[in-house]
């Protein structure tokens, strides 16, 4: 089993609507979690950190974390053609310990105009 | 502020060859870390650095590879006898501190080719 599991998509929403993207982890001693989003051909940009159960929000990008479900999530509101990426989940990887992240396959969003 | 840098940002090399790709980290960051990463998957983790030491290199694929940071800032990643294998994207990502729970900040990538 992955550390981090993400559906590969590719998600298609239309414009404006809200993307829904999630991701699962197995290590139950994580405590922080990242969203990282990365265009075609260029390399991850962080997006969001979480740390704590419950919701945080930042403009149009609400992160939510459910630890007794060891399920991460990542809302986009009003979605955008150029949010169109791939969205990587990443949590601290138990090998290292927890000192480097273990990434998720990324899930494709695709926001059709 | 600049972020992270990286050289070169592409290199082509044949089958057997010698590579270093170069990492600037972000002025003040501490921690350094290399991932690879393949098309249609995420970074993989191969090394990390909490000042000059290599603090784990559990993720190097074999004794190819290695990397150092004489100085505490700019890492090299050093790939002997190249294989078509080793061709993917080679990312460099800093950090305050060396903790899982510390945001790190990529680079642009080295995309390595191996011909």
């Amino acid at each position: 089993q992955k550390e981090v599991e993400q559906n590969s998509g590719p998600l298609s929403v239309p414009e404006g609507a809200i993307a829904s993207l999630n991701c699962t982890y197995s290590d139950r001693g994580s405590q922080s979690f990242f969203w990282y989003r990365q265009y075609s051909g260029k390399s991850p940009e962080l997006i969001m950190s979480i740390y704590s159960n419950g919701d945080k929000e930042d403009g149009r990008f609400t992160a939510q974390l459910n630890k007794a479900s060891q399920y991460v999530s990542l809302l986009i509101r009003d979605s955008q053609p150029s949010d169109s990426a791939t969205y990587l989940c990443a949590a601290p990887a138990v090998g290292t310990g927890r000192r480097a992240l273990t990434f998720g396959s990324g899930t494709r969003l695709q926001v059709q105009p | 502020g600049a972020g992270v840098s990286q050289t070169p940002s592409n290199k082509v090399t044949e089958k057997g060859k010698y590579v270093e790709l170069r990492c600037d980290p972000i002025s003040g960051h501490t921690a350094l870390y290399w991932y690879r990463q393949s098309l249609g998957q995420g970074p993989e983790f191969l090394i990390y650095f909490q000042g000059t030491g290599a603090a784990d290199d559990s993720g190097l694929p074999n004794d190819r590879f290695f990397a150092v940071r004489p100085e505490g800032s700019v890492s090299t990643l050093k790939i002997q006898r190249t294989e078509r294998g080793d061709s993917a994207v080679y990312l460099c990502a800093s950090s305050t501190r060396l903790a899982g729970y510390n945001e790190q900040f990529f680079g642009p990538g080295t995309r390595l080719t191996v011909l």
